[in-house]
Order: structure tokens, then C-alpha cells, then sequence
């Protein structure tokens, strides 16, 4: 299964965008790429997923590069309830294990 | 509404006690998993079925057995054998994954469980 990288740690002041990065260079074609956000003893909630095109919901944008090695969630407005650990993971889209690693520790100060 | 359930939210229990953490839901999903969370580190795969009857281990699932008996439950039973039980345990369900790549859906996660182990 593909393994992803992310930098352990992000300030974002409130308001601005946040740009969380993504490494998934083993990704293979099929695979798509999903991310989860978790807020503090909480269960992980979805965010948006892609596979090679750009996507948008009213949560967040995925941006992934042309290689598909990379992307980069968008949070375009950040707000203080979005304080969170965000998950990247590739999904092989079988009933396989999907790993989660340590994710990105998002902190939004005012 | 629709959902995935976990109870009980927090437990306490004494070393050598086998515990039973019930996850349901009502998502009609085929697919649930069991994820165990330590301090400061993130999901790792315990258990996870696709179908009922039918159940595959993670990547650490010593220590731990569950049950698929039907399709809307999916228990965790923590037993003795688990060095370290100790934890945040996280249910989750999704559509039945397909082999081929077929996008088949995101995870949806239950609130959790928090084991202590006295």
C-alpha cells in the first residue's frame, strides 16, 4: 500500500488559508487519495478525497499534482473550529488495510 | 438519523479482564474496521470486515477478537492476552470496497471508546 508524508506540525492564522501538504510518491494509477480530519478525542471526519483532478467541496479543495505524487488540502478561510490533526491516506479502493499515519497538527490562532 | 455507534464512550477495567466494545450501525454498510489510537500517534489497523461472517486481521490484531454476525454490528472484544489495552479504540464503516480500484466511498467513524486498564 502506498505510504504517505506529512509534516507533523502547521500554524494557520484565523481567516487565512491554510495549505497542508501531502507526499504519496509510491501512489499507484488506481489509487485515490483521501483526507480526514480529527479533532481532539473525537472520531476522524471526512473531508474530500480525489483521484487526479482537482476537487472542491464546501469543506476544503484538493489540489494533486499532474504525477499524482503530491497534493495539497486547501483550507481557503481557517476559523478556529478547524484546529484539528489532518490524515492523508491513498486508498487502494479494496477491502485492504488502510493506514493512517500521524497526520498534520493544525493549529489555528487568532 | 444514520450513523455508526459506539458505546461504551469510557471503561474502566481491571488487568486480566477480557472487555467487549460494541460498535453498530445503520448505514447499511458492508464494510467495517476497529482502529486502536495511542497518545499523540495515529490510527493502526485492528481488525476489519467486508461482509458478514467474514473478518481479516489488521496490522494488530494480537490480543483482540471480534465477531460479524450481523451486518449493522461489529464488536471488539479486548482480552487478556493484550499487553497494553489501554487506548482510544475507533469503529468504522463504509461501503463494500471492491477489488479493481473502484472508488467505493469514505470512512465514517464513531465517536470512540476509551479503555483504561487498572
Amino acid at each position: 500500500d502506498a505510504k504517505t508524508t506529512q509534516p507533523t506540525s502547521m500554524d494557520c492564522a484565523e481567516g487565512r488559508a491554510a495549505n497542508l501538504p501531502c507526499n504519496h510518491s509510491t501512489i499507484s494509477g488506481n489509487e485515490y487519495v483521501y483526507w480526514y480530519r480529527q479533532i481532539h478525542s473525537q472520531g476522524p471526519q471526512y473531508i474530500i478525497h480525489g483521484l487526479k483532478n482537482n476537487e472542491t467541496n464546501e469543506m476544503a479543495s484538493l489540489i494533486i499534482t499532474e504525477d499524482r505524487k503530491s497534493s495539497t488540502l486547501i483550507l481557503p478561510h481557517a476559523t478556529l473550529r478547524d484546529t484539528a490533526v489532518y490524515y492523508c491516506i491513498v486508498d487502494p479502493g479494496t477491502a485492504s488495510k488502510l493506514t493512517f499515519g500521524t497526520g498534520t497538527r493544525l493549529q489555528v490562532t487568532l | 438519523d444514520g450513523g455508526i455507534t459506539q458505546s461504551p464512550k469510557y471503561l474502566f477495567r481491571k488487568e486480566g479482564q477480557n472487555v467487549t466494545l460494541s460498535c453498530e450501525q445503520n448505514l447499511n454498510h458492508d464494510a467495517m474496521y476497529w482502529y486502536r489510537q495511542d497518545p499523540g500517534q495515529g490510527l493502526r489497523l485492528i481488525y476489519y470486515s467486508q461482509i458478514v461472517n467474514d473478518f481479516q486481521k489488521g496490522d494488530i490484531a494480537e490480543g483482540y477478537s471480534v465477531s460479524r454476525e450481523k451486518k449493522e454490528s461489529f464488536p471488539l472484544t479486548v482480552t487478556s492476552a493484550q499487553k497494553n489495552p489501554t487506548a482510544f479504540y475507533l469503529c468504522a464503516s463504509s461501503i463494500e470496497r471492491r477489488a479493481g480500484g473502484a472508488n467505493t466511498g469514505e470512512l465514517f467513524f464513531g465517536e470512540g471508546s476509551r479503555l483504561t486498564v487498572l
